[in-house]
């Protein structure tokens, strides 16, 4: 179990650019949630896979943002056209089913 | 009305004493509760979780739950300088649409001073 890692951990960009992020979960677990946490906030639910399906996207999230778990193992979210209000900290978790959920070390986003 | 509250803090306790951390939810379909430590500039660590009304003793840390009152906490019994850190209180909805989700309070800012 070498938990869940993130990758990259930092990531710093200009305002327009594309950028994705990576996320490999802790090996069977089937769950995949993606959040966003700001300064001084609690995390912000973004979305969340059961194997391959996403099963929820926060109406929050622009069109700008799109996440995929192709064949239900590892993730990657996606913000196209970033904007500085994207800036960051954006967190992967993995569960087994509906019981506790692990932390990735986060990427953080700066858009300049 | 937020789904999950957390007074902000910050909480302010001596080296040794109890600190308690509360957190209220809306959604009486939330079935299990979590707690989360965060050091500044890290990402949330686990450290307890309840699914049923009562105590759930661990360590140094008690988590409590009350369905009734729609309320769970979080006793850190002995408090060190490095149980400095926020911490998250997170509920899952056992179903409806939003079947699976962990929802996030605000976090409190505990500080254990010497």
């Amino acid at each position: 179990d070498t938990g869940v890692s993130q990758d990259p951990r930092h990531k710093i960009t200009k305002r327009g650019q594309n950028v994705t992020f990576r996320c490999d979960p802790i090996s069977e677990h089937n769950r995949l949630y993606w959040y966003r946490q700001t300064l001084g906030q609690g995390p912000e639910f973004l979305t969340y896979f059961q194997n391959e399906a996403q099963l929820e996207k926060s109406r929050l999230l622009s069109d700008r943002f799109s996440a995929e778990r192709p064949k239900g193992s590892f993730s990657t979210l996606e913000i196209q056209r970033t904007e500085q209000g994207d800036s960051a900290m954006y967190l992967c978790a993995s569960s087994r089913g509906h019981v506790e959920a692990f932390f990735g070390q986060g990427t953080r986003l700066t858009v300049v | 009305q937020k789904e999950v509250e957390q007074n902000s803090g910050p909480l302010s306790v001596p080296e040794g004493a109890i600190a308690s951390l509360n957190c209220t939810y809306s959604d009486r379909g939330s079935q299990s509760f979590f707690w989360y430590r965060q050091y500044s500039g890290k990402s949330p660590e686990l450290i307890m979780s309840i699914y049923s009304n009562g105590d759930k003793e661990d360590g140094r840390f008690t988590a409590q739950l009350n369905k009734a009152s729609q309320y769970v906490s979080l006793l850190i019994r002995d408090s060190q300088p490095s149980d400095s850190a926020t911490y998250l209180c997170a509920a899952r909805l056992a179903g409806g649409t939003s079947y699976g989700k962990l929802t996030f309070g605000q976090g409190t800012i505990l500080t254990v001073h010497p």
